[in-house]
């Protein structure tokens, strides 16, 4: 499996502002996906971001909203943009690396929007 | 997309039982499904893959089956243990063409009463 680190853990937010979360992966990979958990909920894929090219955004996510960048093949960051508390949820990077469709995520970065 | 609540489904075990946790899919085309076990406060984590020309595999402890014809997956958990409490979701590939797209289900949580 890899290792992915995610920055930061967990941050209080005001409504109106933007945070970017990192996520760092300690390999080279290919595919790199971005997925929000609502509280007490499933995961939802919001975009898949692969580097040299644009993400592509699930429907109901927005570029805007969520942009997205993928420097290379080991980072990259999720901006949330003009929060509001219907914001606040856990933010997962997960990885895509053996080619066999498994994907390894990283701890999560618990937001709260006030 | 899918659809999730706000209440997971629960099932209550004494240790040393065994535990099977269901899921049900919709995508006949899905080829490949994944087991992921979450605990509080982390991201999830892989425990075992099947895809869609077999029916069981076995794990360490644990085992999934598959049965096509009725798009039910299970995860089978032997001699269940109070670290093995957790949020259990199922995750399904192949949905809409996409090769790498995970969707999720709702997850189940997993109390293990010592």
């Amino acid at each position: 499996s890899a290792v992915i680190s995610q920055k930061p853990s967990r941050d209080i937010c005001q409504r109106g502002t933007s945070l970017t979360i990192q996520c760092q992966v300690d390999s080279q990979v290919t595919m790199m996906f971005w997925y929000r958990q609502q509280p007490g909920q499933s995961l939802t894929l919001i975009a898949t971001a692969n580097q040299g090219s644009e993400a592509t955004y699930e429907s109901g996510f927005v570029i805007d909203k969520f942009p997205i960048s993928r420097p290379n093949l080991t980072f990259s960051t999720l901006t949330v943009s003009n929060m509001s508390p219907e914001d606040s949820s856990i933010y997962l990077c997960s990885v895509e690396r053996l080619a066999r469709g498994e994907q390894f995520f990283g701890p999560g970065t618990r937001l709260t929007v006030l | 997309g899918e659809s999730v609540g706000l209440h997971l489904p629960t099932l209550s075990v004494q240790e040393g039982d065994n535990s099977i946790i269901n899921c049900a899919y919709s995508n006949s085309a899905s080829d490949y499904f994944i087991w992921y076990k979450q605990e509080s406060g982390k991201g999830p984590q892989f425990i075992i893959d099947i895809r869609s020309n077999m029916d069981k595999r076995q794990g360490q402890r644990v085992t999934v089956l598959l049965n096509k014809t009725v798009k039910h997956l299970s995860l089978q958990i032997a001699a269940t243990q109070p670290g093995d409490s957790a949020v259990y979701f199922c995750a399904e590939n192949g949905s809409g063409g996409s090769n790498y797209k995970l969707t999720f289900g709702k997850g189940t949580l997993l109390t293990v009463n010592p």
